[in-house]
């Protein structure tokens, strides 16, 4: 199981969008729509913030969207705040009850 | 909503085994062996990114990262709603802050706060 691949980093201005994108492989993120994504501050436990692909738990604002296509899972953040400088991780289920985190993103309000 | 929190030793020797204790709160469970949730150890080694360790499910069915199988155990004690980690044979690659997590879907909802786990003699 080799880690999903994310970019390091991302960066916006308040108010803005960004976009991290998640790739994995047809035995993960491709066969499965069970992709999840937490937010983590420093110090902090992750929180979920999408699970299957798009779906936002409650009381998460809708400021956070995810989607894939193929092999590639995507967060996008949009009206960037400043709470929301934190890394970002994707997850995927990976086939036989187990999962496969992604590399993790450090996301910059500037 | 459940309450998740990990308890064990915080400095543990090379080559000997690491033991973690996640006791689950909440009105919504009377179990940890029940159908409606499972439990998971996720790690994260200082400055790095997570890693999924393993999960228990209803019946006591454990799956493990296969990077890990041959060194790690999950076990619950239902009836004080408390799961446990277990990981022999450890070495500095094992120090980490370790996380236990319920999950009602596909995908971890409930997350501890994570205790840290240094191997050093």
């Amino acid at each position: 199981q080799s880690a999903l691949t994310q970019p390091p980093s991302a960066s916006g201005s308040p108010g803005q969008s960004v976009t991290i994108s998640c790739a994995g492989t047809s035995s993960d993120v491709g066969a499965y729509d069970y992709v999840s994504w937490y937010q983590q501050h420093p110090g902090k436990a992750p929180k979920l913030i999408i699970y299957e692909v798009n779906q936002r738990p409650s009381g998460v604002p809708d400021r956070f969207s995810g989607s894939k296509s193929g092999d590639t899972a995507s967060l996008t953040v949009s009206g960037l705040q400043a709470e929301d400088e934190a890394a970002y991780y994707c997850c995927s289920y990976a086939g036989r009850n187990s999962f496969v985190f992604g590399t993790g993103t450090k996301v910059a309000v500037l | 909503q459940l309450q998740l929190q990990e308890s064990g030793p915080g400095l543990v020797k090379p080559s000997e085994t690491l033991s973690l204790t996640c006791t689950v709160s909440g009105d919504s469970i009377s179990s940890v062996n029940t159908v409606t949730h499972y439990w998971a150890w996720i790690r994260q080694p200082p400055g790095k990114g997570l890693e999924w360790v393993g999960s228990f499910y209803y019946g006591g069915s454990t799956y493990y990262n296969s990077s890990l199988k041959s060194r790690v155990t999950i076990s619950v004690d239902a009836s004080e709603k408390q799961f446990y980690l277990r990981l022999d044979s450890v070495t500095a690659a094992d120090t980490a802050v370790y996380f236990c997590a319920g999950s009602d879907g596909v995908e971890f909802d409930f997350w501890g706060p994570g205790t840290l786990v240094t191997v050093s003699s």
